[in-house]
Parts: C-alpha cells; sequence; structure tokens
C-alpha cells in the first residue's frame, strides 16, 4: 500500500520570502501521480499543482513549483513570494495512474500548516 | 461556488440520532466520494460511486449509510454514531474514477455528543 509521509506538522514564513514543504511516499508503483492541495479555513480543499511521475520536468504554477525527486520518491513544494493567502494547511497526495481495483484514491498526508507573518 | 455544495455545515448529534448529509454537484462528472477528516491523521476515503454504483467500501462501519440516488446527488446517512466519529466529511466529485480531477466541497463538521 502506498503512504505519504509530510514530516513538518507546522511552518512559517515572512510575507514576501519562500517556504519549502517536504513531502515522501512510498510505493511500488513506476507509473502515478503526485498533488499539493491547499485547505484554507473555508475548509475546501483546492488543488495547488500536480505531477506526473513520467514526466522529468518539474511542474510549475505561478509562483508555486515542485521539486520531484522520483528516485528519492521525495516531492517537495516551494512557496515563493509568499502572500498572507497562502496561509493554509497543505497536503500532498498521491494517487496511482493504474485504472484497475481500487487505485483511483487519493492518498493524503498528514498535512503541514503554513503560517504566514506580515 | 466550488461546484461540490455540502449541506449542513455544521452538525451536532447525539449517539441516538439519525440525520443525513447532503452533497450536490452539477459539473457532471460522474464519480462521487466521501473522506472523513480527523484531527491528526490523514483524509480518509470511505465511499466511490461511480455511475451511482457503489465501487468502493473502505471498511466502514454500517452506522454509516451512503446513497447515491443519480450522479449529481450523494448523501452519507448516520445513525447510532460514536463520538470518536466527530470529524470533518469532505465530499469530492471527478469526471470519472480513472480521471484525477478532483472537485471538493467545503465539508460537513459533524460533532457527537
Amino acid at each position: 500500500a502506498q503512504t505519504v509521509t509530510q514530516s513538518q506538522p507546522e511552518m512559517s514564513v515572512q510575507e514576501a520570502e519562500t517556504v519549502t514543504l517536504s513531502c515522501t511516499y512510498d510505493t511500488s508503483e513506476s507509473d502515478y501521480y503526485l498533488f499539493w492541495y491547499k485547505q484554507p479555513p473555508s475548509r475546501q480543499m483546492i488543488l495547488v499543482i500536480r505531477q506526473e511521475a513520467y514526466k522529468q520536468q518539474n511542474a510549475t504554477e505561478n509562483r508555486f513549483s515542485v521539486n520531484f525527486q522520483k528516485a528519492a520518491k521525495s516531492f517537495s513544494l516551494k512557496i515563493s513570494d509568499s502572500q498572507l493567502g497562502d496561509a493554509a494547511m497543505y497536503f500532498c497526495a498521491y494517487r496511482s495512474s493504474n485504472s484497475g481495483g481500487s487505485n483511483y484514491k487519493l492518498t493524503f498526508g498528514k498535512g503541514t500548516l503554513l503560517t504566514v507573518n506580515p | 461556488e466550488t461546484g461540490v455544495t455540502q449541506t449542513p455545515r455544521h452538525l451536532v448529534m447525539g449517539m441516538t440520532n439519525k440525520k443525513s448529509l447532503k452533497c450536490e454537484q452539477h459539473l457532471g462528472h460522474n464519480a462521487m466520494y466521501w473522506y472523513k477528516q480527523s484531527a491528526k491523521k490523514p483524509l480518509e476515503l470511505m465511499f466511490v460511486y461511480s455511475l451511482e454504483e457503489r465501487v468502493e467500501n473502505n471498511s466502514v462501519p454500517s452506522r454509516f449509510s451512503p446513497e447515491c440516488p443519480n450522479s449529481s446527488h450523494l448523501f452519507l446517512h448516520l445513525h447510532t454514531l460514536q463520538p470518536e466519529d466527530s470529524a470533518l466529511y469532505l465530499c469530492a466529485s471527478s469526471r470519472s474514477v480513472v480521471n484525477y480531477g478532483y472537485t471538493f466541497g467545503s465539508g460537513t463538521r459533524l460533532t457527537v455528543v
């Protein structure tokens, strides 16, 4: 079974600075998807960025980028120019790319609470 | 508005009560999910429906009973719950179970007293 580990329960960053959130995962599969979700106080889970494991290039979405190290099974999220609105819980998630069985489910880490200080 | 609407937003119920959580989406998605989010724990998948057919029951106790009358609506019927069932219950939908584009609702915060 796949597992996702986020080793930082809480992180803080100064506004306009850069912060990196860590995520490691364990899988025996070679093809899969990885995601970072943001959950603000409104509670809705919002997709921040996703990475396909077969792609070597790291995904980027504006101020958000990932460092995907497939061999190390590491998937960190970098937030540049942090803004007050970035404050939220951030969840790393894994999904198999295989369509059979119950491989469609998302496996989540426990989350990292990010505080942005003005 | 997220596209996935959950009601009620908050619910407090006694252990002998019966209540239902509702989830609604009009995104044209064919798959719907219930997740449980407890403090200090990863989100746990509870149920998956694809085209109104349940395709996953992730070892959930029978005091939780899902219902999917059509592809736009998903319910979670609750009865004789325990205090440890207190959690945030999140609904999500996707175009199909093989599509990874989830849209989540804002959840129902359930407290069992």
